[in-house]
């Protein structure tokens, strides 16, 4: 089976560019994450998914990340303007999140490796 | 909230060394919990989880075990190999954050022959 699939893989972008990241969940799943990681932070949840409705945003960082999900099969990451200080690896992972119980498994992507130079 | 500390690395072992790499965790009820690994350059995978306490997960020779009264959930294996090099996170997830995970801050294991 397919697992999250997460474009593009490298991507080394000038300040002030505008960056999209994309993601393709696990086919039915209803939970979709997107994470940064850096070295200083560790990992950090950015926003949060469920039935393609953002249901919690509070990581995100500022106004010039902003996250979609038009649909079950597809969500962006967008940055604009790009500054040096976003360089990280920004995952993307979905979930089946059922009602009941917490044991729900969460399967990340490959990664997004972003340099803002 | 709900949080997780585990111990700081890198930890450094020679390979068939014992390993354990502790966590406990903070949260109100019955979290599930989780050790996810990173190797090099690659995404997060789970290796093992638990659900309930006393519940023991195991995959690839690594065992934790859910410990309620102590709060938490140590990854152990008994002989580790070069290739079991990168980086463990240990996780809760709970029904009162919708089932976020909540990640420490992961441990660097580096193993040499």
């Amino acid at each position: 089976d397919a697992g999250v699939i997460q474009s593009p893989r490298h991507e080394v972008t000038e300040m002030g560019q505008e960056v999209t990241l994309r993601c393709k969940p696990i086919s039915g799943h209803n939970s979709l994450f997107w994470y940064r990681q850096t070295m200083m932070r560790g990992l950090e949840l950015l926003i949060y998914f469920n039935n393609n409705v953002p249901i919690d945003d509070s990581g995100m960082p500022e106004d010039r990340f902003s996250a979609k999900m038009p649909n079950a099969s597809f969500s962006t990451l967008k940055i604009q303007p790009s500054e040096p200080r976003d360089s990280a690896v920004y995952f993307c992972a979905s979930s089946l999140t059922r009602t009941t119980g917490s044991g729900n498994t969460i399967y990340f992507g490959e990664g997004s490796w972003l340099t803002v130079v | 909230g709900n949080s997780v500390t585990q111990m700081e690395g890198p930890v450094t072992l020679s390979e068939e060394a014992f390993l354990t790499i502790n966590c406990t965790y903070t949260a109100t009820g019955y979290p599930s919990l989780f050790w996810y690994v990173q190797y090099p350059g690659e995404g997060l995978q789970l290796l093992l989880k638990a659900t309930k306490a006393d519940d023991k997960g195991s995959n690839k020779g690594f065992e934790a075990t859910y410990r309620k009264e102590t709060t938490s959930f140590h990854l152990e294996k008994g002989s580790v190999q070069v290739s079991d090099s990168a980086v463990y996170f240990c996780a809760l997830s709970h029904n009162n954050a919708g089932n976020m995970l909540t990640f420490g801050g992961g441990t660097r294991l580096m193993v040499k022959p």
